[in-house]
Formats: structure tokens, sequence, C-alpha cells
């Protein structure tokens, strides 16, 4: 069965540091990642995808992820954050053979100092 | 043009009630899945419309079921609640005919039950 695992629950960096999120799913076959985000009082909206091609994909804002098949990976990263970038951070999965069911990861709480 | 709406905004209901909750999705889009988003649990998926038709389920038991009428909105109802079905409930639509596509979320619908 599909799942998703963000070991970060919690993250407090302060402006300007940099961030990396984990993100492991586990899935045999073929899989889209997705990162989703929800800023306070917003609903979720998508950050980034990878469906096929380059492992290295850009989001929106200044984000990043990179897929590691070897590893089951996808972690999202950011050189430098800022205040605005604090959110609640989802990654997902979407696996095939027919299911096509999106499974989320419990989310990681990112909160950015000022 | 107009988002995912969901109604309504909160719910409060107490033990052994029902619940009912819509969702209209956005124009054009088939798909409709349910999350329940409960605190610390991340997004649970509950079920996946697509041209009327069940095409998946999460684990939740048989009083989580649901129906998508004609015009592609959706219905979740819960029968015989318990404490612990207070949670956010978020829809999504997606283009149903892009397997591997975007979800857009809408803002929710808390249940709370007492």
């Amino acid at each position: 069965a599909q799942s998703v695992s963000q070991h970060n629950h919690h993250v407090i960096l302060s402006e300007a540091a940099s961030l990396e999120l984990g993100c492991n799913y586990s899935y045999g076959g073929t899989v889209n990642l997705f990162w989703y985000v929800q800023y306070p009082g917003q609903h979720l909206q998508l950050l980034l995808k990878y469906f096929s091609g380059d492992p290295l994909v850009k989001g929106i804002k200044g984000f990043e992820a990179e897929f590691i098949k070897s590893k089951f990976s996808f972690n999202l990263r950011k050189p430098s954050v800022q205040w605005s970038d604090t959110a609640e951070y989802f990654c997902a999965v979407i696996g095939g053979s027919g299911t096509y069911k999106y499974i989320f990861g419990t989310g990681t709480r990112l909160k950015v100092l000022a | 043009e107009a988002g995912v709406t969901q109604s309504p905004t909160h719910l409060i209901k107490t033990r052994g009630q029902q619940a009912t909750l819509r969702c209209s999705p956005i124009s054009g889009h088939t798909s409709v899945y349910w999350y329940q988003q409960a605190l610390g649990l991340g997004l649970q998926f509950l079920l996946w419309y697509d041209e009327g038709e069940e095409r998946n389920r999460g684990n939740f038991p048989p009083r989580f079921s649901g129906r998508q009428f004609p015009n592609y909105s959706s219905e979740l109802n819960v029968n015989a609640l318990e404490l612990e079905d207070s949670a956010l409930y978020l829809c999504a639509s997606k283009d149903g005919g892009s397997s591997f596509g975007e979800l857009f979320f809408g803002e929710g619908s808390r249940l709370t039950v007492l």
C-alpha cells in the first residue's frame, strides 16, 4: 500500500536560514510526487510537482524538490526562507495500478521567525 | 473562475447524529476527493469519485459514505457520529482527464461532535 512519511513535524527557523523538509514514500511502481502548502487561514495549494524527467523540480516562491528514486525520497528545499513561508507543508504521492489514490503525509508545520 | 466550494463551513452535531457535507468542484472537473484532516494526522484519504462513481475509498468504516451527482458535485455523509469524527473535512477536485493532475482544494467543513 502507498504511504508517505514526513519526519519533521515542527520546524522553527530564522529568516534567511536554509530549509529542507524530508519526505519518503512507499510504493513500488511509478509515482508522481507533490508538495502542497497551507498558509494560515488559506486552503491547500500546490507548491510543486514531479511527474517525470529532471528529478530536480522548481516550484513557486523559490522552492525546489529533488526526487531520489533509490531513496524513495522527495525532499523540499529553499535556500533562504522568509517570514511569509510560515505555513504547513504536505508531501503527497499518487501511484498507478489503477487506484490513483492521492496519499498525503502528516504535514510539517514551519514557523519562520522575523 | 470559481474554486472548489464547500458547505457548511462549520457544523456542530452530537454523538449518534448524522452529518452531511457538500462540495462543488471547479467547473469542468469530474473528479472529487474527500479527506479528513484531524489534528496531527495530516490528510487522511476518505473517498474518490469520478464521473459519478466511487473509484476508491480509504480505511474508514462504512458509516462514512457519499455520492457524486450528475453535475459532479458531491456529498459526504457520516452516520452515527462519534467524538473522534471531529475534524476538518476537505474536498478537492481534479480534471478527470488527467490521471496525475493537481488537486484543487476547498476551504473545508469543520465538524464538531459533542
